[in-house]
């Protein structure tokens, strides 16, 4: 089955620190990966993906994402936290093609809070 | 946000009532999609369109309706019939490639959040 899991709901991080949200996947085939944010009634914005290459995507923002074939993992990172950070997160892989369409699966979101 | 608009950003609908939540991009993407988003919950895909004058339905489609009668306008149409409205609703746009078989990375509106009272 395909799926993506976010295992933790919220992630509390102090200004000028290191981040990380976490993301593993399930998917048959090689994976198309993507990172979403989305701040408070808005829409998401699109941060970065991976679909081939080097395994470390660096995206908008100050945002970066390793991806890691054996974990099947696809962390989002950033090397030192703002305030202006603190949103909800989303980690989506690009299912198999059913039906026409390769369906975007994505996880149920995990919530950055950034301390000042 | 860019690109693609949503209107209303706020909607009221009375119980027994159709309501229509317009989309509109001018990125020429040819693909588009809403989206229901639930409190603690990731977003589930009502309907896509890959192709003017082309929709299918996806995960939650019932008591929702679609047109795609311009490449740049993909309404959706909450009906009487779909019980539990209340939601945030988003729509999306991407690019395809080799004649609609590949969807490029999806780009998000503002959403629109609608409430039954």
């Amino acid at each position: 089955a395909q799926s993506v899991a976010q295992p933790e709901d919220q992630v509390n991080v102090a200004e000028g620190n290191p981040l990380t949200v976490k993301c593993t996947y399930s998917v048959s085939g090689n994976p198309y990966l993507f990172w979403y944010v989305q701040y408070p009634n808005r829409g998401l914005q699109f941060l970065l993906k991976y679909i081939t290459g080097d395994n470390l995507v660096k995206g908008s923002y100050g945002f970066e994402a390793e991806f890691n074939k054996s974990q099947t993992s696809f962390h989002l990172k950033k090397p030192s936290a703002l305030v202006s950070d603190s949103a909800l997160y989303f980690c989506a892989v690009r299912g198999a093609r059913t039906g026409g369409y390769n369906k975007l699966i994505f996880g149920a979101g995990t919530r950055l809070a950034v301390h000042p | 946000d860019g690109g693609i608009t949503q209107s209303p950003k706020y909607l009221f609908r009375k119980e027994g009532q159709n309501v229509t939540l317009s989309c509109e991009q001018n990125l020429n993407h040819d693909a588009m999609y809403w989206y229901r988003q639930d409190p603690g919950q990731g977003l589930r895909l009502i309907y896509y369109s890959q192709i003017v004058n082309d929709f299918q339905k996806g995960d939650i489609a019932e008591g929702y309706s679609v047109s795609r009668e311009k490449k740049e306008s993909f309404p959706l149409t909450v009906t009487s019939a779909q019980k539990n409205p209340t939601a945030f609703y988003l729509c999306a746009s991407s690019k395809t490639y080799g004649a609609g078989v590949v969807t490029d990375t999806q780009y998000f509106g503002p959403g629109t959040r609608l409430t039954v009272l």
